[in-house]
């Protein structure tokens, strides 16, 4: 079963604009992670956020996290065509190395 | 670093027969995972294996599923009587215990159709 869940589903913007997506999630977590993924292709690892960490940035992404609600949000700012992909947060727990995956946010940028 | 690779990238069998899919860590990776993702949905995972010995394996693998780690370097993942609900992207990622966050990086996956 999948512990997190992204929302929304889907997600189209403009080139320029900032796209955020939330991940909610069931179970107290070790970390966070998002990656991307580009049609039919494999996974790219994008942040990790700790649980004892609230926010974290990286170049054009801002990563969230509220223990206390069990939600994370990742927000793209100033996106680029080469954005369009789908995002999936995954969750890590402590003393257990697999990930569990949520079904993912698909975000189309129109030029 | 040449990443983790997969093959074959696709395949496509028929019902009923054995295939077999090789994932190469990225080198002195000890730990290597194998998941399952299918159309519209994230990951699921199947079994992780720390240097060649497999510690966990998920109830999605059956007994049709069989994954070795023979020296602790690359991996294979084994499905005997392939069914079509065995079709998805087989996805294998690779991470190492000296990365206090032991992210995970994934290779291209190996796309299975059966027909």
């Amino acid at each position: 079963s999948q512990q997190g869940e992204e929302d929304p589903q889907a997600l189209s913007i403009q080139e320029g604009e900032n796209a955020t997506m939330n991940c909610s999630y069931k179970t107290s977590i070790n970390n966070l992670q998002w990656y991307r993924q580009n049609s039919g292709r494999g996974l790219v690892h994008l942040i990790l956020i700790r649980s004892n960490e609230r926010e974290k940035h990286s170049g054009r992404l801002r990563v969230t996290l509220d223990t206390s609600k069990k939600s994370s949000s990742l927000l793209i700012t100033a996106s680029r065509a080469a954005d369009t992909a789908s995002y999936f947060c995954a969750t890590g727990l402590t003393n257990d190395y697999k990930l569990s995956f949520g079904a993912g946010t698909t975000v189309t940028v129109r030029a | 670093d040449t990443g983790v690779s997969q093959n074959p990238r696709h395949k496509i069998t028929k019902r009923g027969q054995n295939v077999t899919f090789r994932c190469d860590p990225i080198s002195e990776h000890n730990r290597l995972y194998w998941y399952r993702q299918t159309l519209g949905q994230g990951p699921e995972f199947l079994t992780y294996f720390q240097n060649e010995a497999q510690l966990e394996k998920s109830r999605l693998l059956s007994d049709r599923f069989s994954a070795e780690r023979p020296k602790g370097s690359f991996s294979t993942l084994e499905i005997q009587r392939t069914e079509q609900g065995d079709s998805a992207m087989y996805l294998c990622a690779s991470s190492s215990y000296q990365d206090r966050t032991d992210t995970q990086y994934f290779g291209p996956g190996t796309r299975l159709t059966v027909l």
